[in-house]
């Protein structure tokens, strides 16, 4: 029973254009999401996070919406660029303790 | 600073065989952790540990053993591997010690493991 889902494997977008990436759990005990973003033969790195106490947060580029109610997030990237082709995986975290439970993935290509 | 390292990178096991995945930090953190990574599934915890001298079962514990050997290093062990665990693994840290933690998780280059 995945409690965060990712449900589109892959997305394709123009540079230049949003690139909207979205994800959805179950578990009401979540109170912290993050995303982070992996490209080939390397590991993951934080790309940003938003607290439950929040509805958005932005950093450059990179936007998270959190709707609580609806228990789902999304990450908008603005405007894509090449560089940001990667797999963005989502993931939250329960209020008492610091393990993370990770969506399957969404595979980013931004064509030129 | 090589932030969070692991060893080997690749690896062929023979079903029965053994070993042990390296990782090392020198980020000062607390806190370790082990996932593995297969398609579709995203990443899920094996083990981690809080803090050192403590290790605690994540996700997907079964097949594996951990050992926190200092601050620095966390390895993980393969006792008698299976087809089952053909598998990317990450081992990543935090600073964090306990509950209310934000802190990130900073991920090693990860270990990709085949067992035939």
């Amino acid at each position: 029973d995945q409690q965060v889902k990712q449900n589109s494997p892959s997305l394709s977008v123009q540079e230049g254009r949003i690139s909207i990436l979205n994800c959805d759990y179950t578990n009401s005990m979540f109170d912290y999401f993050l995303w982070y973003k992996k490209y080939p033969a390397e590991g993951p790195t934080f790309l940003i996070s938003i607290s439950s106490i929040k509805d958005k947060n932005e950093d450059g580029r990179f936007t998270v919406f959190l709707n609580k109610s609806a228990k789902h997030l999304s990450l908008h990237i603005v405007p894509s660029q090449p560089g940001d082709s990667a797999v963005y995986f989502c993931a939250a975290r329960v209020a008492a303790g610091n393990k993370l439970t990770f969506g399957g993935g969404t595979r980013v290509l931004v064509k030129p | 600073n090589a932030g969070v390292t692991q060893t080997p990178k690749f690896q062929v096991l023979k079903t029965g065989q053994s070993m042990t995945l390296q990782c090392a930090q020198d980020m000062n953190h607390n806190s370790m952790y082990w996932y593995r990574q297969d398609p579709g599934m995203g990443l899920r915890l094996i083990y981690y540990s809080a803090s050192e001298g403590t290790t605690d079962k994540g996700e997907v514990p079964n097949g594996y053993n951990v050992s926190r050997l200092n601050k620095r290093e966390f390895s993980l062990r393969l006792e008698s591997a299976a087809p089952s665990q053909t598998s990317v693994y990450f081992c990543a840290s935090s600073g964090g010690r306990g509950p209310s933690s934000t802190d990130t998780q900073y991920f090693g280059p990860g270990t990709r493991l085949t067992v035939l």
